[in-house]
């Protein structure tokens, strides 16, 4: 069936790296998302990664894909109090074009 | 370039009422989504609409209905409310249908 994992809560020191884990169970899926929603807020694309790659990196964030273990991570460098939100792994479905998405991870930085 | 906004921000109904939630695509996209979020949940997928076509539709009940317009706009009804129907509301729009998802806002629910 399709299911998107996510651990709920991480905390982490103002400056250091915060690592966000997610694992997927369509091996089909083209697509994998990562978005950011700030409390009361609808979500922010941060970014996504193709299938067929395994790494990708944008300015302070690095995303990896195992596609073996079906495996997705985020990791954001130098991370800081306005990285404090809940962090969403989606997975694209053949099905119409559905996201399937992880319950999200709460990220709070501390000072 | 505007982005995907929503309309009304918040709402609150009572049980068996009637509701319409409004999305604006993003210029130049054909594709809208729509998800409802529960509290301290992930958004879930109610269904899609490409070119003023239903394109797929996940686990939610015939009470929950849509619509596409020309102009690629969209309206989400709920009929018959119920109090676990209380969440946001999220519209999301893409350049086709198998795209990148962009998000607008949301419209808060409660439904008393």
């Amino acid at each position: 069936g399709e299911d998107v994992e996510q651990s709920l809560f991480l905390s982490v020191r103002e400056g250091d790296s915060s690592v966000i884990n997610c694992t997927y169970t369509d091996s089909s899926s083209t697509y994998l998302y990562w978005y950011k929603q700030e409390p009361g807020a609808g979500l922010q694309l941060l970014t996504y990664i193709f299938s067929n790659m395994d790494m990708k990196q944008d300015q302070r964030l690095t995303v990896l894909l195992n596609k073996k273990d079906k495996h997705l991570s985020l990791r954001i460098a130098d991370t800081q109090t306005g990285d404090s939100a809940i962090y969403f792994c989606a997975e694209n479905s053949n099905q119409g074009g559905k996201l399937i998405f992880g319950q999200g991870t709460e990220l709070s930085v501390k000072p | 370039e505007t982005g995907v906004t929503q309309s009304p921000t918040h709402l609150i109904k009572t049980r068996g009422q009637q509701v319409t939630l409004r999305c604006s695509s993003q210029s130049g996209h054909n594709t809208v989504s729509w998800y409802q979020q529960a509290l301290g949940q992930g958004p879930q997928f109610i269904f899609q609409y490409y070119r003023e076509e239903e394109n797929g539709r996940g686990n939610f009940p015939p009470r929950f209905s849509g619509l596409q317009f020309p102009n690629y706009s969209s309206e989400l009804n709920v009929n018959a409310l119920e109090l676990d129907d209380s969440a946001l509301y999220l519209c999301a729009s893409s350049l086709d249908h198998s795209e990148t998802q962009y998000f607008g806002p949301g419209t808060r629910l409660l439904v008393l």
